[in-house]
């Protein structure tokens, strides 16, 4: 089975603190997606970065940060002194990808699933 | 490009009146596609999800049914709305293995 555990419900910072958002999966397929979505408060989720699973070279995009590691199953998420429009509730998500075949058209493997989310406040 | 399209934004329906939610793809062909609900202060909850026209997977046994009449339209409905329904719906599209893009969601309120 598939699943994405963010422990991390809330997590609170001062203005230009760093933070790491922790994000957890679980799949038995060795082929993968991983994503990070962020949802500010309007609502919408906006797509922040997409890792496969052959590909653990860490990623850096201004002052966001990602390192994947797959010994630990993991996926965190770091942002570099952080901002006040920061805030907002962050999403990891993971899909697995298989052939469709025409035995298997309903294959569950083609399910995005998203962690709980943790919501970032920062603090002018 | 590709772009979804997702309506209404908002939406205050009574208890027990039918419910249509109406989502399209624009500049894609054949993308899997979702919806997910979100209950206010929580995580995104899949609730079908479909990867060609008239194929739908049920997440979770609930009040609400999804079609596929044609391959870039995914519709969400209800016949008879609970209070439990209330929350915001997200229509989504990806490729294979590509991040999924979202709508803007529709808020629904359910009276």
């Amino acid at each position: 089975a598939q699943k994405v555990t963010q422990a991390q419900t809330e997590i609170s910072v001062v203005e230009k603190e760093d933070v790491t958002l922790d994000c957890v999966y679980e799949t038995r397929d060795t082929t993968y997606y991983l994503f990070w979505y962020k949802q500010p408060p309007s609502g919408e989720l906006v797509f922040l970065i997409r890792r496969n699973s052959f590909d653990e070279q860490n990623e850096i995009s201004g002052r966001y940060s990602w390192n994947f590691q797959k010994s630990t199953s993991s996926f965190n998420f770091t942002i570099t002194a952080s901002q006040v429009v920061d805030s907002a509730v962050y999403f990891c998500a993971l899909s697995c990808s298989r052939v469709h075949t025409p035995l298997s058209p309903m294959d569950s493997s083609y399910k995005l699933i998203f962690g709980s989310g943790t919501r970032l406040l920062v603090r002018p | 490009s590709q772009t979804i399209h997702q309506w209404p934004a908002t939406l205050v329906q009574p208890v027990g009146s039918p419910l249509s939610l109406e989502c399209t793809v624009e500049g894609t062909s054949n993308p899997n596609l979702y919806w997910y609900r979100q209950a206010a202060g929580r995580g995104l909850q899949l609730l079908f999800y479909s990867v060609g026209i008239g194929q739908i997977s049920s997440e979770v046994p609930q009040n609400l049914s999804a079609s596929r009449p044609q391959d870039r339209q995914f519709i969400l409905s209800s016949k008879k709305l609970l209070l439990s329904d209330s929350g915001f719906y997200l229509c989504a599209w990806s490729a294979i293995g590509d991040a999924a893009f979202f709508g803007q969601g529709t808020r629904l309120t359910v009276v």
